[in-house]
């Protein structure tokens, strides 16, 4: 059973337009998002995280919101840039441990 | 920002033998790592939580004596893979919680081929 889902496993944004990611969860337990950025055989890259008591949280080009009654969350990337191409994951923690639970991941493309 | 050094980056042996990765954080102390492994185009799993000080919880599903994790220290986590065959070759990665900013740094990932 996934309790994290990225429904869309890739997106292809012009450069300089508004990049959408879109993340659905089912666990009501869980307190605390993050977007991660990931290239091939490297490490995740942790980009921006967002609490439950939060709806919304903005970090330069990068907006994290989140829509608790949908148990939905979106990261916005604006203006997208070439490099922005990766995979993100979304991921979520439960407030009864400290692990993450990794969404499927979209690739993103950012076309110049 | 928190680091964490993961070795190796990647690692080719043969069938039986078994494998070390370690999991280092370089500038804060981690009480909980955590091991997770990637299939080529899939979603990172979490393996098990390490603890430092104390036995690893290990997800359903985990061989514990296959995946051998030592959290002997603050800093250093290890995961051995243990008479390792073919369909163990993934991509391992490493996390660590830093509690300063309540945040989880990843390492790099080791690519393990078992041939």
């Amino acid at each position: 059973d996934q309790q994290v889902k990225q429904n869309s496993p890739s997106l292809s944004v012009q450069e300089g337009r508004i990049s959408i990611l879109n993340c659905d969860y089912t666990n009501s337990m869980f307190d605390y998002f993050l977007w991660y950025k990931k290239y091939p055989a490297e490490g995740p890259t942790f980009l921006i995280s967002i609490s439950s008591i939060k709806d919304k949280n903005e970090d330069g080009r990068f907006t994290v919101f989140l829509n608790k009654s949908a148990k939905h969350l979106s990261l916005h990337i604006v203006p997208s840039q070439p490099g922005d191409s990766a995979v993100y994951f979304c991921a979520a923690r439960g407030n009864a441990g400290n692990m993450l639970t990794f969404g499927g991941g979209t690739r993103l493309m950012v076309k110049p | 920002g928190a680091v964490v050094s993961q070795h190796p980056s990647w690692v080719i042996c043969k069938s039986g033998t078994s494998v070390k990765i370690e999991c280092r954080s370089l500038d804060f102390q981690a009480t909980t790592m955590f091991w997770y492994r990637q299939f080529p185009k899939q979603s990172l799993m979490l393996m098990a939580t390490s603890n430092e000080g104390s036995k690893a919880t290990y997800e359903q599903g985990v061989e514990k004596d296959k995946f051998l994790i030592n959290h002997a220290s603050l800093t250093l986590s290890t995961l051995t893979v243990t008479s390792a065959h073919p369909e163990d070759s993934s991509f391992y990665i490493c996390s660590a919680e830093d509690s300063a900013w309540g945040g989880y740094t990843f390492g790099s990932g080791t690519r393990l081929t078992v041939v």
